[in-house]
């Protein structure tokens, strides 16, 4: 099964608002990782967060870790239209000689103009 | 620097033919993998490597083998085609600690 869980798994809300989707995870990790898929396009990565860090800004987004519920948020401030797509996050479980990365199902976004 | 690079984008076999899907990576990463995504889904390991000689099973990988002759290519074998691997195929690369790099995907109908 995956490591990874987003929800919701679907998500659609007006330009300007914010969006927040949610990761949980099964086992202890090393990083937690979200990445951004246009429709029919490879994943770009978005931002990285360490197993020993709480929270992590970069530009709109800004992602939280809790490593004791196993869970990750990301927030996207502001949203726009090209922020439609679907977003992952994917877990690296850092174990030595591994270095897996294992992704969730995604949630898909819409941002209604 | 070209990144990840993937070939073909497209392909459609025909049930029971063979092909190999061609990844390379110019960024001396230890770690590749192979990834399938199904429609509406996300992405499932196929085959990963953490270096040159080194291959081991992802969460999907019957009907599927690959090898790591060198550094900088991964390339992923269907040995005889079956509808069920109708999907787009991605190949990432990456460091120890670091984000993943993707290819552009090949998608792959098996008829």
């Amino acid at each position: 099964s995956q490591q990874g869980e987003e929800d919701p798994q679907a998500l659609s809300i007006q330009e300007g608002e914010n969006a927040t989707m949610n990761c949980s995870y099964k086992t202890s990790i090393n990083n937690l990782q979200w990445y951004r898929q246009n429709s029919g396009r490879g994943l770009v990565h978005l931002i990285l967060i360490r197993s020993n860090e709480r929270e992590k800004h970069s530009g709109r987004l800004r992602v939280t870790l809790d490593t004791s519920k196993k869970s990750s948020s990301l927030l996207i401030t502001a949203s726009r239209a090209a922020d439609t797509a679907s977003y992952f996050c994917a877990t690296d479980l850092g174990m030595r000689g591994a270095q897996k990365l294992v992704f969730g199902q995604g949630t898909r976004l819409t941002i209604n103009p | 620097n070209a990144g990840v690079t993937q070939t073909p984008k497209f392909q459609v076999l025909k049930t029971g033919q063979s092909m190999t899907l061609q990844c390379a990576q110019d960024m001396n990463h230890e770690y590749m993998s192979w990834y399938r995504q199904d429609p509406g889904m996300g992405l499932r390991l196929i085959h990963y490597s953490v270096g040159a000689g080194i291959t081991d099973q992802g969460e999907v990988p019957n009907g599927y083998n690959v090898s790591r002759s060198t550094t900088e290519d991964f390339p992923l074998r269907l040995l005889s085609a079956a509808p069920s691997q109708t999907s787009v195929y991605f190949c990432a690369s990456k460091s120890t600690g670091t984000e993943a790099f993707f290819g552009q995907g090949t998608r792959l109908t098996v008829v």
